[in-house]
């Protein structure tokens, strides 16, 4: 299966740490995209990468938080500090083309902060 | 400020009837819809889309109406089964080069068998 894979899956780190995600897209998806999934709220847009350009970032992207595409292939979310507040589900998601198409999501990333 | 609502947090339906979900937007510049579904654990997706150009797409058993004046859209399951069951999530988005999405909360679907 050559989904959209991410990892940890689960991540519990204690408030103040640095923590990374990491996002490997389908291999020809040139966009990628990361989303915050809080309970009981669907997903919020926090960045956008075109190949290795990030190009949009959400207000809800406070300096804390830091996305990286080297090379347009994988991509690392860091968030430094880390604040019970970011305790959530953090998606991935990619897709191709020119077009509003549907994304592939992956798993998630849930972060616990403690 | 909720741009996509989905107010109805869960909703029941027997196998075999018809299951409607509802998503209304507020910004007049949507002009692509998406639904998509998550099981826990899992990611969302990706089910069904819709231009704004267009009121009706099928597809399978699924089918999303829009209906731009009421800025209301709608997904249909027929006839719905117990794999259905799960969380059901409405997206909008707006002309841009991003196709960033705004998603409402989501309405969990039981399917009972």
């Amino acid at each position: 299966d050559t989904g959209v894979s991410q990892d940890p899956r689960h991540k519990i780190t204690k408030r103040g740490q640095n923590v990374t995600f990491r996002c490997d897209p389908i291999s020809e998806h040139n966009r990628l995209y990361w989303y915050r999934q809080t309970l009981g709220q669907g997903p919020e847009f926090l960045t956008y990468f075109q190949n290795e350009a990030q190009l949009e970032k959400s207000r809800l992207l406070s300096d804390r938080f830091s996305a990286e595409r080297p090379k347009g292939s994988f991509s690392t979310l860091e968030i430094q500090r880390t604040e019970q507040g970011d305790s959530a589900m953090y998606l991935c998601a990619s897709s191709v083309g020119q077009g509003p198409y549907g994304y592939t999501f992956g798993s998630g990333t849930r972060l616990t902060v403690v | 400020d909720q741009q996509v609502k989905q107010n109805s947090p869960s909703l029941s339906v027997q196998e075999g009837r018809i299951s409607i979900l509802n998503c209304d937007y507020t910004n007049s510049m949507f002009d692509y819809f998406l639904w998509y579904k998550k099981y826990p654990a899992e990611g969302p997706t990706f089910l069904i889309s819709i231009s704004s150009i267009k009121d009706k797409n099928e597809d399978g058993r699924f089918t999303v109406f829009l209906n731009k004046s009421a800025k209301h859209l709608s997904l249909h399951i027929v006839p719905s089964q117990p794999g259905d069951s799960a969380v059901y999530f409405c997206a909008a988005s707006a002309p841009s080069g991003t196709y960033k999405y705004i998603f409402g909360t989501g309405t969990r679907l039981k399917v009972l068998a």
